[in-house]
């Protein structure tokens, strides 16, 4: 079926240390790969996505890693600091418009 | 600013009775969704629209349906809530094609008693 799989659930880092949070999926006609994050009481919001031409994009702190061969893909979050902590979710686009998200991640950033 | 609203912050519900979620956009986007979020399940996909009148089922449809009988507007219908539909709702649109960012809505807590 159409699933994206996402790991870990939890994850703790200390400050200024980076974390990096895994996806798969498995449909290898998706081209579309979106990162949202959500602050506690939030709606979810975009923070960084990549097409499935390209191997890798950088915002800043933030970047997103895809290998379309092995149909998975990595966020990286370098020099983390509070604001980090949150709910990560990894999606994918199945078919036309099938916007379908993983499990996400709790990222707690350790003063 | 995108803006995606959604008719209800809470709600609660009886059993058995027939539950409407309204939402809507004002960015013309062509592409709506419902997800549920549940702890440790994330966001599921209940139903998704790419046009007016037009839908299909997510990864989870039963016990729900949708009506989008305008661009801006996707309804949830709950047919016969049960206590397993508690859950917070989450609206979603989006620009069909290229530019496929999807907006959140700022969710509707339903419990069902």
């Amino acid at each position: 079926g159409e699933n994206v799989e996402q790991h870990p659930s939890t994850l703790s880092v200390q400050e200024g240390d980076s974390a990096v949070i895994k996806c798969t999926y498995s449909d290898s006609a998706s081209n579309y790969f979106p990162w949202y994050k959500q602050e506690l009481g939030k709606r979810p919001q975009l923070i960084i996505d990549i097409r499935s031409n390209v191997g890798e994009k950088k915002d800043q702190r933030i970047a997103v890693t895809l290998n379309k061969t092995a149909k998975h893909f990595s966020l990286h979050i370098t020099e983390t600091q509070p604001e980090d902590s949150a709910v990560y979710f990894c999606a994918a686009i199945f078919g036309n418009e099938k916007l379908t998200f993983g499990t996400g991640t709790r990222l707690t950033i350790i003063p | 600013d995108v803006k995606v609203t959604q008719s209800s912050r809470y709600l609660v519900k009886r059993t058995g009775e027939k539950v409407f979620l309204e939402c809507v956009q004002d960015m013309d986007h062509e592409n709506m969704f419902w997800y549920r979020q549940d702890p440790g399940l994330g966001l599921r996909l209940i139903y998704f629209s790419y046009d007016v009148k037009m839908k299909e089922k997510g990864d989870i449809p039963e016990g729900y349906s949708v009506s989008r009988e305008k661009k801006e507007r996707f309804s949830l219908i709950l047919e016969s809530a049960s206590t397993n539909q508690t859950s917070m709702y989450l609206c979603a649109s989006s620009l069909g094609g290229v530019g496929r960012r999807a907006f959140f809505g700022q969710g509707t807590r339903l419990t069902v008693v």
